[in-house]
């Protein structure tokens, strides 16, 4: 069972844009949700971590809204670059357990 | 961040035999390590829980007496596919937990079993 539904599948968009991914989950025992960034071939990097206490974290271009009313977070990247154009994964678990993944969304940004 | 290397980060054997797959934290102790498991255009699936100085705690499905688990030390887990088959062919990563509770990734060893 997928603990962690992750949207869209895929997304294109161009240059300077606003890429936007959404994952939902529902256990309530979750308190830790991270996004990782993954290229062919190699493994996830972590780019951003939010804990249910605030409900936006910045870092760069890369910011995670979180709602834990709706049990709901997502990933928004500022003026897209094609070198954002990769895999995207939200996670989510208890703190300092395993990782719950979401299926990933690819992202493509177009010149 | 922190960094996490696996070695090999490219292995071919022959069906039947064994391989070895290391993971190290190299700037952190981590007393917990994950060994996840990635096919082509699929996410992550956690195979096992490393925990260093105890037995590593399996998954659902994953059998512990193909997939041996060792986290001998702070800073090394290793997990080792014993008689390979083909369909034991995937890319396997590891992440090791810091101190803050964050997890850090690998880069990965593609595993191709002929």
């Amino acid at each position: 069972q997928q603990q962690v539904k992750q949207s869209p599948q895929s997304l294109i968009v161009q240059k300077g844009g606003i890429s936007i991914i959404n994952c939902a989950y529902e256990n309530t025992a979750f308190d830790y949700f991270p996004w990782y960034q993954q290229f062919p071939g190699k493994g996830p990097a972590l780019l951003i971590a939010i804990r249910p206490d605030v409900s936006e974290k910045k870092e760069g271009r890369f910011t995670i809204s979180f709602n834990k009313s709706a049990k709901q977070f997502s990933l928004h990247i500022m003026d897209s670059q094609p070198g954002d154009s990769a895999t995207y994964f939200c996670a989510a678990s208890p703190s300092g357990y395993a990782l719950n993944f979401g299926k990933g969304t690819s992202l493509l940004v177009t010149p | 961040g922190a960094v996490v290397s696996q070695h090999p980060s490219w292995v071919i054997c022959k069906s039947g035999t064994s391989v070895k797959i290391e993971c190290r934290s190299l700037d952190f102790q981590a007393t917990t390590m994950f060994w996840y498991r990635q096919f082509p255009k699929q996410s992550l699936m956690l195979m096992a829980t490393s925990n260093e100085g105890s037995k590593a705690t399996y998954e659902q499905g994953v059998e512990k007496d193909k997939f041996l688990i060792n986290h001998a030390s702070l800073t090394l887990s290793t997990l080792t596919v014993t008689s390979a088959h083909p369909e034991d062919s995937s890319f396997y990563i590891c992440s090791a937990r810091d101190p803050a509770r964050e997890q850090y990734f690998g880069p990965g060893t593609r595993l191709t079993v002929t």
